[in-house]
């Protein structure tokens, strides 16, 4: 079945710094890849959406991009500000070839930490 | 437009009891998910309902768990005889009727069940 991974449990990096978040999947190439934020004691809350035919996405300061060859998405934080510090999950569409439209599959996340 | 409302936030039971969690979907909304996060571990799919239908209920436990989203009202995860093992936070999410729209989710806040 498909393996979600996301890159190491905690990223520490310094204010104004920019993040590098990792996704890699193992098997089927989702329709598209979405990345969350979660907060503690909170729900997730949807960040951006890309398609596998799209390369890239931007909204503001974060940086979505997909490569379906690697299987990878690499999700940037530019300028990164202590308000950053949360985690975030990755989530595929799709697991197997018989995959219906609805469910997500996420990875564990990945914490960050942006200090002062 | 409010939100993805959950409720209770907290709940504590013992062991043998039943626990319901109830979803009320974002206004617009058709298509309600439960996904369920251990600690340490992701986010995990359980169901996913229209109103009145289950759509996907392949990451349900067979026994002791049961979904439903009525006509009117909220959607209700059941946990009947619950275990310390079900202790988890419950998270539901919308996505409104449209194809397109319905990949992004809207997560509520999550319920927080302790089986004592």
């Amino acid at each position: 079945s498909q393996k979600i991974e996301q890159n190491s449990e905690a990223l520490n990096i310094q204010e104004g710094k920019t993040a590098t978040l990792t996704c890699n999947y193992t098997n089927y190439s989702p329709a598209y890849l979405q990345w969350y934020r979660q907060d503690p004691g909170r729900g997730p809350v949807f960040l951006l959406l890309i398609r596998e035919n799209e390369k890239e996405k931007r909204k503001e300061r974060l940086k979505v991009t997909f490569d379906t060859t690697l299987k990878q998405s690499l999700f940037h934080i530019t300028a990164s500000q202590p308000a950053d510090s949360a985690t975030y999950l990755c989530a595929l569409d799709r697991a197997d070839r018989g995959s219906t439209l609805g469910r997500l599959y996420f990875g564990r996340g990945t914490q960050l930490t942006v200090w002062p | 437009n409010a939100g993805v409302m959950q409720n209770p936030r907290h709940l504590v039971r013992r062991r043998g009891q039943e626990a319901r969690l109830r979803c009320s979907p974002m206004k617009g909304h058709s298509h309600v998910y439960w996904y369920r996060q251990l600690p340490e571990e992701g986010l995990k799919f359980m169901v996913y309902l229209q109103k009145e239908n289950i759509i996907d209920e392949s990451g349900m436990p067979k026994e002791r768990f049961s979904a439903e989203f009525p006509k009117e009202g909220p959607s209700i995860l059941r946990i009947q005889q619950v275990v310390r093992g079900d202790s988890a936070a419950y998270f539901c999410a919308s996505s409104p009727p449209n194809r397109a729209s319905q990949e992004t989710q809207y997560f509520g806040p999550g319920t927080r069940l302790l089986v004592l």
